[in-house]
């Protein structure tokens, strides 16, 4: 069974610091990854999706990875802002199941 | 380009009460989801539709929930009786197959059940 972990569960950081966020994977027979931004209060915005076959992918000041064979993936904010402040949440495909992370609570002070 | 539109953004019930929720996904999206969201946690999937077709409902508590997407355009959830227990946030996502299946998500509608 999928299980999908994401480390650490809270994070507050000044702003301007660079900043990774962790989430890993027990099946490493995934089709894609997909990093997502959730709000208070609000739906989930799509950040970053990294298909099985590619390494990274980057946004912005974001950039994710994906190692398949270790299970993991990272999130890399640089150059943080109080603007960033909101859970992330990971989560990956494999067939018809999609399974989610509980998040990291990330909080940029200013 | 409107993104997935869900109604209503809030409901309060009381139990054994019925409640329905809906999702109208991104336009040409044909594989539409329902998850629940707990306070902290991740959305968990209830169902996934391809078109009209309900592809994975297996956890559905089917017994008191229910979904119907007729047209295989819009889609209705339904709960009946609402227990306490359901209290959660209801989350809508579209997708369309080749382009990674990127999910994009509605605003979600947060039931309380008194």
């Amino acid at each position: 069974k999928q299980e999908v972990t994401q480390i650490p569960a809270a994070l507050s950081v000044p702003e301007g610091e660079n900043l990774v966020l962790n989430c890993s994977f027990t099946d490493s027979a995934i089709y894609n990854l997909q990093w997502f931004r959730q709000d208070p209060g609000k739906g989930l915005t799509s950040l970053l999706l990294i298909q099985s076959s590619q390494r990274e992918q980057t946004s912005g000041r974001l950039n994710a990875s994906l190692d398949k064979s270790s299970g993991r993936s990272t999130l890399y904010i640089a150059a943080s802002q109080p603007g960033d402040s909101a859970t992330y949440l990971c989560a990956v495909q494999r067939d018809d199941k999609i399974i989610f992370g509980k998040g990291t609570r990330l909080h940029i002070l200013p | 380009e409107a993104g997935v539109v869900q109604s209503p953004r809030y409901k309060i019930i009381e139990k054994k009460q019925p409640v329905a929720f809906w999702c109208n996904p991104i336009s040409g999206h044909n594989t539409l989801y329902w998850y629940l969201q707990n306070l902290g946690q991740g959305p968990e999937l209830l169902i996934r539709y391809e078109n009209e077709e309900a592809v994975d409902d297996s956890q559905l508590p089917k017994d008191r929930f229910s979904a119907e997407r007729l047209k295989g355009v819009d889609s209705t959830l339904k709960i009946q009786p609402a227990e306490l227990g359901d209290s959660a946030v209801y989350l809508c996502a579209s997708s369309f197959p080749g382009i990674g299946n990127e999910q994009f998500f509605g605003p979600g509608t947060r039931l309380t059940v008194l």
